[in-house]
């Protein structure tokens, strides 16, 4: 079993619409949670970072973590077509843990 | 324009032979990182360097050498050992890992593709 589990896809929304992505994870260590967007043939860049359990919101974006049941999400409000990506989880402890470890990546397609 | 750097954008590989990744960073970042991304798996970490002169292995070493004689720049380099080269390949940096109870932000290259002909 891999330590982050995150639904390949893909996924197609019509434009406007709310999208829900979401990763579970096994190691209860994960305390910092990362949402990267990562357009075709390009590096990830980083869209969200929380600590520990709560919401955070960023314009269209928000992400929620629940740390009881391991599982983060990711929200985007009216979704638009540029919204088109790959959205990957990554999360990480502390100490000696930091090292990130990555969801295997949502391709999420808007459609106009 | 602070950023990462990678080259080439695309590289192809002949059967035993050796090839190096550029990846270069003007973000004063002291910790940089090399992956591995293929079709439905993610990211995986090849190695790490947290500070100049000092690299450990990631999940996915072997067949893979790095060097950081510099704190801007930190080569892949591709042996003939690594079975199954094909893939996208990204570079990242962050801050540091000096701050207690704080992560660190990675920031991406654009990537290298390799493909093995």
């Amino acid at each position: 079993q891999k330590e982050v589990e995150q639904d390949p896809g893909p996924l197609s929304v019509p434009e406007g619409a709310i999208v829900s992505l979401n990763c579970t994870y096994s190691n209860s260590a994960f305390q910092y949670f990362m949402w990267y967007r990562q357009y075709s043939r390009k590096g990830p860049e980083l869209l969200m970072y929380t600590y520990s359990s709560g919401n955070k919101e960023d314009g269209r974006f928000t992400a929620q973590v629940d740390k009881s049941s391991k599982y983060i999400s990711l929200f985007i409000r009216d979704s638009q077509p540029s919204d088109s990506a790959t959205y990957l989880c990554a999360m990480s402890g502390s100490g000696s843990a930091r090292q990130l470890t990555f969801g295997s990546g949502t391709q999420l397609t808007v459609l106009p | 324009d602070g950023g990462i750097t990678q080259s080439p954008k695309y590289l192809f590989r002949k059967e035993g032979q050796n090839v190096t990744l550029s990846c270069e960073q003007n973000l004063n970042h002291d910790a940089m990182y090399w992956y591995r991304q293929d079709p439905g798996q993610g990211l995986r970490l090849i190695y790490y360097s947290q500070i100049v002169n000092d690299f450990q292995k990631g999940d996915i070493a072997e067949g893979y050498s790095v060097s950081r004689e510099k704190k801007e720049s930190f080569p892949l380099t591709v042996t003939s050992a690594q079975k199954n080269p094909t893939a996208f390949y990204l570079c990242a940096s962050s801050r540091g890992q000096g701050r207690l109870g704080f992560t660190d932000t990675q920031y991406f290259g654009p990537g290298t593709r390799l493909t093995v002909l």
